[in-house]
């Protein structure tokens, strides 16, 4: 079945420091593609999402870009801050008949330290 | 602020009781969504809900159920709790049945002691 797999974390930097948090998928198909963030006692909040092979989605400094090749959709900011400390998940649309839902990578834990 | 309304925000109850809890989607959205966040799980999908019918089961427990109501608000009903059962619970809602992106709610956190 779809699965998402994501980088064990916690990943742990200093401020301004480049981040890539690691996704890979398995899919049949052609799923959409989603990052969520959890900042501490919150929900999760869509982050940026991708539509087909290729697209680039970007938000608040982060991007990710989906390879249908190497079935992948890292996560990368150029300079996080303290602030961008949270739980980030990668998500993948599964889409069967008349059903719809997202599956989820098990998370990944940024700690950015100043 | 996603516009998905979730109540309530923390419960704690003992084993072998049973509690509800309530979602509003979007305005707008037909399509809602049962997720369970737990440690040892991650996020784990129970259910969706299209207009008022059940569309997609995942691992939701007998123990559980949910329904979506004619103004499209939805519950998830927990019975014979358990300690196991403890768990950050999110409710999502989309426009459609294949709505592209989800939007959750800030989830309600269950405590079953």
């Amino acid at each position: 079945g779809n699965s998402v797999t994501q980088m064990e974390g916690p990943v742990t930097l200093s401020e301004e420091a480049f981040l890539t948090i690691n996704c890979t998928y398995t899919a049949t198909g052609y799923p959409s593609l989603f990052w969520y963030v959890q900042y501490p006692g919150e929900g999760l909040q869509l982050l940026l999402k991708a539509t087909k092979a290729d697209d680039k989605g970007s938000n608040k400094g982060f991007e990710a870009t989906y390879r249908k090749e190497t079935t992948s959709f890292h996560l990368e900011k150029g300079s996080v801050q303290v602030s961008d400390s949270a739980v980030y998940f990668c998500a993948l649309s599964d889409r069967r008949d008349s059903s719809y839902k997202l599956i989820f990578g098990s998370g990944t834990r940024l700690l950015v330290r100043p | 602020d996603s516009g998905v309304t979730q109540t309530p925000k923390h419960l704690i109850t003992a084993t072998g009781q049973r509690v509800t809890l309530r979602c509003s989607p979007r305005s707008g959205d037909l399509s809602v969504y049962w997720y369970q966040q737990s440690l040892d799980q991650g996020l784990q999908f129970l259910i969706q809900y299209y207009n008022g019918e059940e569309r997609a089961k995942g691992n939701i427990l007998e123990r559980f159920s949910a329904q979506q109501f004619p103004d499209l608000h939805s519950e998830l009903n927990l019975s014979s709790l358990e300690l196991g059962d403890s768990a950050l619970y999110f409710c999502a809602s989309s426009v459609t049945v294949s709505g592209n992106t989800i939007y959750f709610g800030e989830g309600s956190w269950l405590t079953v002691v």
